[in-house]
């Protein structure tokens, strides 16, 4: 079965910082990866995904993430965290070329302090 | 483009009643999915419909049940009501039609179970 392991429920930077926000899978099958987000009283929002094109992926708001198979990882990054994205991540995989029936990690809150 | 319209926005149910919920795609959507959202648990995945077929299904039990119409507007039910049901049940659709498809989120539906 397909999981997804989000380490740390809660990140805390500062404005400026870089963001490291960590998503390790399991899958039995080349899996498709995803991270969403949801800002508070909104809907979740896709940031970018991976569907074995490029193992460095670029998203919106300027979010990247790297698949890398050894590590069995699929990271997000932004180099300079602005306060707008205080939000909650979610890491996602799903084994089905749609990209439906997602399998979510418990999610990462995103602190920004000035 | 309207978006994921979800209805009612919010639900007050007491024990052993029944519910459903309502969402409506996006106009040429034609894959529709279902989740629930808690504190506990988070984001779990409970159904996909495309083409009024099920066509992915999460590890729910029988009282949770759904159904696509024709225009792709999808309906849930959730009978004999648990105080654990009590969650943010959101729907997301998409247009299925490449690799890793976008899915675009409903703001939920918030169902209390008292």
């Amino acid at each position: 079965a397909q999981s997804v392991t989000q380490l740390g429920s809660h990140v805390s930077v500062s404005e400026g910082a870089l963001v490291l926000l960590r998503c390790n899978y399991s899958s039995s099958v080349p899996p498709y990866l995803f991270w969403y987000v949801q800002y508070p009283n909104q809907g979740l929002q896709l940031l970018l995904k991976y569907t074995s094109a490029a193992t460095l992926v670029k998203g919106i708001n300027g979010f990247e993430a790297e698949f890398k198979k050894s590590e069995t990882s699929f990271h997000l990054t932004k180099p300079s965290a602005h306060m707008s994205d205080a939000a909650e991540y979610f890491c996602a995989v799903s084994d089905n070329q749609a990209g439906t029936a997602l399998i979510f990690g418990k999610g990462t809150t995103l602190s920004v302090s000035s | 483009k309207a978006g994921v319209t979800q209805t009612p926005r919010y639900l007050i149910k007491t024990r052993g009643q029944q519910v459903t919920l309502s969402c409506s795609p996006i106009s040429g959507h034609r894959s529709v999915s279902w989740y629930q959202q808690t504190p506990g648990q988070g984001l779990q995945f409970l159904f996909e419909y495309f083409s009024e077929t099920q066509r992915n299904k999460g590890n729910f039990p029988g009282r949770f049940s759904g159904r696509q119409f024709s225009n792709s507007r999808s309906e849930m039910n959730v009978s004999t009501l648990e105080l654990g049901d009590s969650a943010l049940y959101l729907c997301a659709s998409s247009a299925d039609r490449g690799l890793g498809e976008k899915l675009f989120f409903g703001s939920g539906t918030q169902l209390s179970v008292l």
